[in-house]
């Protein structure tokens, strides 16, 4: 089975810094996504990559942008960030076609002060 | 209104009660996930479902396509199953494998 690592755990960032988080899958599927999870809201779509330099926008883009370069390697950026951004990031992976169903990540908490 | 859809909320129990969580939906799916998420933030599919019942070892996911309907499951509970469950449906089609998430149901099992 894949396994999907974030980089970080937890991460504290000053408002209008630039925040790259990582998230990497130890194989080469080719879907991988980006939720951020609030309390009340549940999990929310920000981007997702169907493949290398390939991405589209979900639910809740606005300030995000991603970079896939690699396809093991799906990277979300915070332009400026900003309070609202205060959350807990998800990282996922489709494991198709080799098996059918979704891996995730252990999950980044984000602080913006 | 939301197209997943998962009761209760919350929900606390005591040791060894048998506890049920439902999760409706109101779009066509292929497929329904059951996630667990412990805090500190990491999620594990637990189940995927396209018809019928699954079990392994406690915990048994049952699905009604007709209805619309899953239930999890969780048999003799124990203080570790505290967490966070989550339903998520696959839907065909639409964004290439995106899910749609319930807003989870937080569970807390006393000793």
């Amino acid at each position: 089975d894949v396994k999907v690592t974030q980089s970080s755990r937890y991460l504290v960032k000053r408002t209008g810094e630039k925040v790259f988080l990582e998230c990497v899958q130890d194989m080469d599927h080719e879907n991988m996504f980006w939720y951020r999870q609030d309390p009340g809201l549940g999990l929310r779509l920000i981007y997702f990559s169907y493949d290398v330099k390939m991405k589209e926008k979900g639910d809740i883009p606005e300030g995000y942008s991603v970079s896939r370069e690699k396809k093991e390697r799906f990277s979300l950026i915070l332009e400026s960030a900003s309070t609202n951004q205060t959350s807990m990031y998800l990282c996922a992976v489709d494991r198709a076609p080799r098996s059918y169903g979704y891996t995730f990540g252990s999950g980044t908490r984000l602080t913006v002060v | 209104k939301n197209e997943v859809e998962q009761s209760p909320q919350n929900l606390t129990a005591q040791e060894g009660e048998f506890i049920t969580i439902n999760c409706s939906y109101s779009v066509g799916i292929s497929a329904l996930h059951w996630l667990q998420q412990h805090p500190g933030g990491g999620i594990v599919s637990l189940f995927m479902l396209s018809s019928g019942k699954k079990k392994h070892g406690r915990l048994i996911a049952t699905i009604n396509i007709q209805e619309k309907h899953s239930s999890l499951h969780i048999t003799a509970s124990h203080p570790r199953d505290s967490a966070v469950y989550i339903c998520a449906v696959i839907t065909p089609g639409g964004s290439q494998g995106n899910l749609i998430f319930g807003k989870g149901t937080k569970l807390s099992v006393k000793p």
